[in-house]
């Protein structure tokens, strides 16, 4: 069985400030280990993708996130915030190889940016 | 623009209907996905297709079913609805059956009154 815990439900900073939005995963294969963004009113949309080569991923709008396989974490972070990256963010894992599966996610976390 | 497509974007119906929502992959993926999202459970996969065939069954309710036809569309149809079935319902695609990114469509939103 697999499963994401997402800390934090809401996470503020202010623009121009580090983020960090938190994910830890639990799975019985290698993962895989997305993060997708949630605009207002939209669909999701892949921010990045870890599938077991490198450990740091880089993703789109200057996100990326480090698969820390001894922590079971794959936390995403941007050096700087600004006004646009304010979204709900999801953290998902699926199974590697063999089997059909969908994603399964966390609950989200809604980012807010202070101006 | 993912290239998944979902119809109808917004859909209001009565207690006790059926509804069926449509869904067309992103061109070459074989794979269909769908998915539920309420504010109390949040993301919820309910179930997968791949090239016509039920691949996996999440927390799909016996009420609701779905299928996918030799063009690889994919429709979700939800009978006896209940006011706690409104949600954003999307569909989802990826090329293959597991391990690939999966393409989110923008959803379809329904409201049970």
């Amino acid at each position: 069985a697999q499963s994401v815990t997402q800390l934090g439900s809401h996470v503020s900073v202010s623009e121009g400030a580090l983020v960090l939005l938190r994910c830890n995963y639990s799975s019985s294969v290698p993962p895989y280990l997305f993060w997708y963004v949630q605009y207002p009113n939209q669909g999701l949309q892949l921010l990045l993708k870890y599938t077991s080569a490198a450990t740091l991923v880089k993703g789109i709008n200057g996100f990326e996130a480090e698969f820390k396989k001894s922590e079971t974490s794959f936390h995403l972070t941007k050096p700087s915030a600004h006004m646009s990256d304010a979204a709900e963010y999801f953290c998902a894992v699926s199974g590697s190889g063999g089997g059909a599966d969908g994603l399964t996610f966390g609950k989200g976390t809604h980012l807010i940016i202070q101006p | 623009d993912s290239g998944v497509t979902q119809t109808p974007k917004h859909l209001i119906t009565a207690t006790g209907q059926r509804v069926t929502l449509r869904c067309s992959p992103r061109s070459g993926d074989l794979s269909v996905y769908w998915y539920q999202q309420s504010l109390d459970q949040g993301l919820q996969f309910l179930i997968q297709y791949y090239n016509g065939e039920e691949r996996a069954k999440g927390n799909i309710l016996e009420r609701f079913s779905a299928q996918q036809f030799p063009d690889l569309h994919s429709e979700l149809n939800l009978s006896s609805l209940e006011l706690g079935d409104s949600a954003l319902y999307f569909c989802a695609s990826s090329v293959s059956s597991s391990g690939n990114t999966i393409y989110f469509g923008e959803g379809s939103w329904l409201t049970v009154v």
